[in-house]
């Protein structure tokens, strides 16, 4: 079973429309987690780490549930530029465990 | 705003052929991390080092790759002789030593802009 597994897509939504991601992740001792967007060919950025009580920034709004191990990454009023892949990210024991990430394209 | 730095951008080379890549990561960031990506896959994690400590290598083909950080600052990463399958992104990214911030971790990897090696 893989560390941390998330849907891989695609993702084909309007613009302005919401778009929640979900990622589950095998270790219960994994200590934080975070979502990094990466465009086409490019290095991974974070987007935002997320925290157990939950944070948003902006559009963002990231979720962590411990109990069933999975964290939510939610996208209101997307843009053409949220285009992107979106890699789920947990720390275990020191080390990052990468999902396989989910493809999102934004549509006239 | 401080970044990780690697280079090449780019490198192409034939089979069998040694190559090399340079990372250094942010000022005062203790963990060093190679990945590889493939196109359509997360990072795979190659070496990590603590300093100028090996932490985990298990995924490291030995055979082939060698890594180092001698000073634990700026690290090498290569590959003698490269082949077909290697082809890939290798991204470099670094971190601070994990701790807490109230009561939330503070270990944010950040990514250099990674080699795009092509083997032909």
């Amino acid at each position: 079973r893989k560390e941390v597994e998330q849907d891989p897509g695609p993702f084909n939504v309007p613009e302005g429309a919401t778009v929640a991601f979900n990622c589950t992740y095998s270790n219960s001792a994994s200590q934080s987690f975070f979502w990094y967007r990466q465009d086409c060919r490019k290095e991974p950025k974070l987007l935002m780490s997320v925290y157990s009580s939950g944070n948003e920034d902006g559009r963002f709004t990231a979720q962590l549930n411990r109990a069933s191990q999975y964290i939510s990454l939610l996208i209101r009023d997307s843009k053409l530029s949220d285009s992107a892949t979106y890699l789920c990210v947990v720390n275990a024991g020191n080390q990052f465990y990468f999902g396989t990430g989910t493809s999102l394209t934004v549509i006239p | 705003e401080a970044e990780v730095a690697q280079s090449p951008r780019y490198k192409i080379t034939e089979k069998s052929q040694a190559v090399a890549f340079w990372c250094d990561p942010i000022s005062g960031h203790a963990t060093l991390y190679w990945y590889r990506q493939i196109l359509g896959q997360g990072p795979e994690l190659l070496v990590q080092f603590q300093d100028e400590s090996v932490v985990d290598d298990s995924q490291l083909p030995k055979d082939r790759f060698s890594a180092e950080r001698l000073k634990g600052v700026d690290s090498t990463l290569k590959i003698q002789p490269a082949e077909l399958g290697d082809s890939a992104m290798y991204l470099c990214a670094s971190s601070t030593f994990p701790s807490w911030l109230a009561g939330e971790p503070t270990d944010t990897q950040y990514f250099g802009p990674g080699t795009r090696l092509t083997v032909l």
